[in-house]
């Protein structure tokens, strides 16, 4: 199994809504990883996962909450949005945070806030 | 902070034209990977780069890592159709976690 598969596909949320993205892989990755990608604009990194630990945060807000809770899975708790957080939410994993070969991507969730 | 600059940010070509596109750095890079985005879709892996001066070919696809390991190129030759879509360098530096996306070259070809 080499996909990542990522919940909802499409999510619409008022600003005052708490939500969670999904993201579960099967290939033994033990680094996860969370991107957001604006329309015609390259991923940028929010946050990385390592053995389950949170490794890296790129001075995301507190209204995304990240969670790991095993080798698997890898949540995105919303709450609080802005109309601005409207993207593409990418999940992606690899092998290990520094090792050789590159980041598989799942779908991603398409987020509209309102 | 580290940039990566990716040229151009787009390129239409006709079917069985050649297609460039040029990832730098002003700093050395531990290694180099690039990733397809098709409109609508998802990024995905296509190959990474780590040695100075390393040539990689996938098919049609000819990837470079510069000898000074702070530049890199992925050439299509005789693009078709099915080359359509987004091309992004990601960088990672040395003693980082974290790579870093160029801004993609966006190809359309023209059949």
């Amino acid at each position: 199994d080499t996909e990542v598969t990522q919940t909802p596909k499409h999510l619409v949320m008022g600003m005052t809504n708490k939500k969670s993205l999904k993201c579960e892989q099967h290939m033994g990755h033990r680094a996860m990883y969370w991107y957001k990608q604006k329309a015609k604009k390259p991923p940028e990194l929010m946050f990385v996962y390592s053995y389950e630990k949170l490794s890296i945060n790129e001075s995301v807000p507190s209204r995304f909450s990240p969670e790991c809770p095993n080798s698997s899975l890898l949540n995105l708790h919303l709450h609080a949005l802005q109309p601005e957080d409207s993207a593409l939410y990418l999940c992606a994993s690899s092998h290990r945070v520094l090792a050789d070969g590159g980041q598989y991507f799942g779908p991603g969730t398409r987020l509209l806030v309102l | 902070g580290q940039q990566v600059m990716q040229i151009p940010q787009y390129q239409h070509v006709q079917e069985g034209e050649d297609f460039t596109t040029y990832c730098n750095s002003s700093t050395t890079l531990s290694n180099i990977q690039w990733y397809k985005q098709r409109p609508g879709g998802h990024p995905v892996f296509l190959i990474q780069l780590v040695k100075s001066g390393e040539v990689k070919k996938q098919k049609r696809l000819t990837f470079q890592f510069g000898e000074a390991k702070k530049n890199s190129s992925l050439h299509i030759t005789a693009t078709q159709t099915t080359d359509v879509g987004t091309y992004f360098c990601a960088a990672r530096l040395y003693n980082n976690n974290d790579m870093r996306f160029g801004a993609g070259t966006r190809l359309t070809v023209k059949p």
